[in-house]
């Protein structure tokens, strides 16, 4: 079936440090694929989609681009905030509008 | 806009008892609504997926028997988990979709998610 594979938590960064989050899938079909954050003591938030391969979904400074080829959605971003402080997840939908998420990255930023 | 509540957000009952949780969407009309399990330090696990005014359709492994939803409203979804037990403690989520399946692209938009403890 459909999975999501994301790489394992914590990460620890300093404020300003670059951001990589890994994600890789497997599915049938042409899944749409997401991020989402959740912020500590919040609920889920989307943070960036794309829908087809090779399209760019960013927002706050985060990008992420729909690679088919290897079947990744790595989560990226130049400059880290302590507020990006949060623990982020990876996630396809494909059929009947269901998510399938990663097992979620706790990301930490010091200052 | 968007916006989905859940209530109540933390619930401690005891061993043996019914706890209901309520999911509602505030500004818009929820066609679908699905709820979730998340353990700690794990991802959200789907338990079902709700169509107002019909029957839910749980996931492989959910006993329906056990976690009750109901869709009564476009606005409003319930999970009862009945005769709790302590390892039906985990932090349960709700989401909503505005639109059907169809596509498998739309959008969902989450509530805060419910602490259920049971003693």
């Amino acid at each position: 079936g459909d999975s999501v594979t994301q790489m394992e938590g914590p990460v620890t960064l300093s404020e300003e440090a670059c951001l990589t989050i890994n994600c890789t899938y497997t599915a049938t079909g042409y899944p749409s694929l997401f991020w989402y954050v959740q912020y500590p003591g919040e609920g889920l938030q989307l943070l960036l989609k794309a829908t087809k391969a090779d399209d760019k979904g960013s927002n706050k400074g985060f990008e992420a681009t729909y690679r088919k080829e290897t079947t990744s959605f790595h989560l990226e971003k130049g400059s880290v905030q302590v507020s990006d402080s949060a623990v982020y997840f990876c996630a396809l939908s494909n059929q009947g509008g269901k998510l399938i998420f990663g097992q979620g990255t706790e990301l930490s930023v010091k200052p | 806009g968007a916006v989905v509540s859940q209530h109540p957000s933390r619930v401690i009952c005891k061993s043996g008892t019914s706890v209901k949780i309520e999911c509602r969407s505030l500004d818009f009309q929820a066609t679908t609504m699905f709820w979730y399990r998340q353990f700690p330090k794990k991802s959200l696990m789907l338990m079902a997926t709700s169509n107002e005014g019909s029957k839910a359709t749980y996931e492989q492994g959910v006993e329906k028997d056990k976690f009750l939803i109901n869709h009564a409203s476009l606005t409003l979804s319930t999970l009862t988990v009945t005769s709790a037990h302590p390892e039906d403690s985990s932090f349960y989520i709700c989401s909503a979709s505005p639109h059907g399946g169809g596509t498998g692209h739309n959008e969902q938009f989450f509530g805060p998610g419910t602490r259920l403890t049971v003693l």
